[in-house]
């Protein structure tokens, strides 16, 4: 089957860095996502890796290795207004998307 | 450029009922998804359309179905409702199917009671 595992829940500090991890195992890989979801909002997209390596956009960066199923999802300068749930998502052999249960991430002052 | 609109927003319906949930994409996005979304499973896939075409199915029963109209907007019915299918229900919209970033509404929170 197919599977998608990210940390439920984690806790930082504003100013801090903080890294979620995503690991993967799906039928193909077409991409992989990844989307921030505010506590009773809609999820926004954040980024998006095809090839192996970092994406650096911002105070955002993501990073995959294709030959590890893995990703991660780095926020530097934590701010409060990062406290949200983080979806990781890959896109397979039949470009549906599978996604991840999300990582709550809470920041604390 | 409008974003993705969902209709309605709250829902509340009895077991045994059924419901019908309204998606408009963006201007010009061909693809909608739908996706249910409970507390801690994380967002299920349940189809995507294309160009009034189902093109991708996820492992829901029949009782879930949808439809893509001419212009793009979209429905998603569920017959026979039960508890369980108590969540909110997203739908996103993308230029393709391969497009880097889907673009999601505020989706609609069904209860069933």
């Amino acid at each position: 089957g197919q599977n998608i595992d990210q940390p439920t829940e984690m806790t930082a500090t504003e100013g801090a860095i903080v890294q979620i991890n995503c690991t993967y195992q799906t039928s193909g890989f077409n991409g992989l996502f990844w989307y921030q979801q505010h506590a009773g909002e809609a999820p926004t997209f954040l980024s998006y890796n095809v090839l192996d390596g970092l994406e650096e956009k911002g105070r955002f960066s993501s990073f995959l290795s294709r030959s590890k199923g893995y990703s991660y999802l780095l926020l530097k300068e934590l701010q409060m207004k990062d406290s949200a749930s983080y979806l990781c998502a890959v896109r397979d052999s039949n470009y549906q998307l599978i996604w991840g249960a999300g990582t709550k991430l809470i920041i604390k002052p | 450029k409008a974003g993705v609109t969902q209709t309605p927003r709250y829902l509340i319906k009895t077991r045994g009922q059924q419901v019908t949930l309204s998606c408009s994409p963006i201007s010009g996005h061909r693809s909608v998804s739908w996706y249910q979304q409970t507390p801690g499973q994380g967002l299920q896939f349940l189809f995507e359309y294309f160009s009034e075409t189902q093109r991708n199915k996820g492992n829901f029963p029949g009782r879930f179905s949808g439809r893509q109209f001419s212009n793009s907007r979209s429905e998603m019915n569920v017959s026979t409702l039960e508890l369980g299918d108590s969540a909110l229900y997203l739908c996103a919209s993308s230029a393709s199917g391969q497009a880097r970033e889907q673009y999601f509404g505020p989706g609609t929170r069904l209860t069933v009671t």
